[in-house]
């Protein structure tokens, strides 16, 4: 399953809503628990943010949100704080191969 | 704590052969199905292995299929990646993670080791 993110970089300044959005070449409805979205800095782990399209991961901060819209999937960072500045991708776990979109790096205006 | 720590990366020539480890602790690991990702610099995850909580189901990318091997040791806590005709296209950081504890949310990964880097060269 293909995986299309946008955009591929964006500049935020700190309190910013940001919001990146991941397409899949497949129907919105049978994934959505199956869409993860992950956060990695230099040098580390991608880190789980958000499981089945809307589930916080515990120990993430509430100013992340996952959501959908129309045939899209969203990440919603609001007031963007400086910790968060990182690259973020979307994944899909409902079939292998398991696949992630090409990733938003989230940098500071 | 849950913790996954990867190791036997390293510098090999094309064509060799190199086993990783993954040392699992701070959770039942026989409870929990596991996977094998890759990350080549400055790109995005690669999705590589999964391999069941008994051990008795695996996965493969097209990409690794037929070189790859995945396999674990319950009694252990260790997960392996038995990886033969390396080629420069496999130099990355590899990465093992902690997938969910049913069929479902095998793919959902929470936990993941620091990596180790393999360099084919």
């Amino acid at each position: 399953i293909q995986m299309t993110q946008t955009p591929s970089s964006l500049s935020a300044s700190l309190g910013d809503r940001v919001i990146i959005t991941c397409r899949a070449g497949q129907a919105r409805p049978s994934i959505n628990s199956y869409l993860n979205w992950y956060q990695q800095k230099p040098g580390k782990a991608p880190r789980l943010l958000i499981f089945a399209t809307s589930s916080l991961e515990s120990g993430v901060p509430s100013r992340f949100r996952g959501g959908a819209s129309g045939t899209d999937f969203t990440l919603t960072i609001d007031s963007l704080q400086f910790e968060d500045f990182a690259t973020y991708y979307c994944h899909q776990s409902y079939s292998v191969p398991f696949t992630f979109g090409q990733g938003t790096k989230v940098e500071l205006k | 704590q849950v913790h996954v720590v990867e190791s036997g990366g390293g510098l090999v020539k094309p064509g060799e052969s190199l086993r990783l480890s993954c040392a699992a602790s701070g959770f039942l690991f026989s409870d929990f199905h596991m996977n094998w990702f890759r990350q080549a610099p400055g790109k995005r995850p690669e999705w590589l292995s999964y391999i069941s909580d008994d051990g008795g189901h695996s996965d493969y990318a097209d990409s690794v299929q037929g070189r790859f091997s995945v396999s674990r040791d319950n009694d252990k806590n260790i997960l392996y990646l038995q990886m033969k005709s390396l080629t420069v296209d496999d130099t990355a950081v590899y990465y093992c993670a902690r997938g969910g504890m049913t069929t479902l949310t095998r793919g959902r990964c929470d936990s993941w080791g620091q990596g180790t880097l393999v360099s084919v060269s």
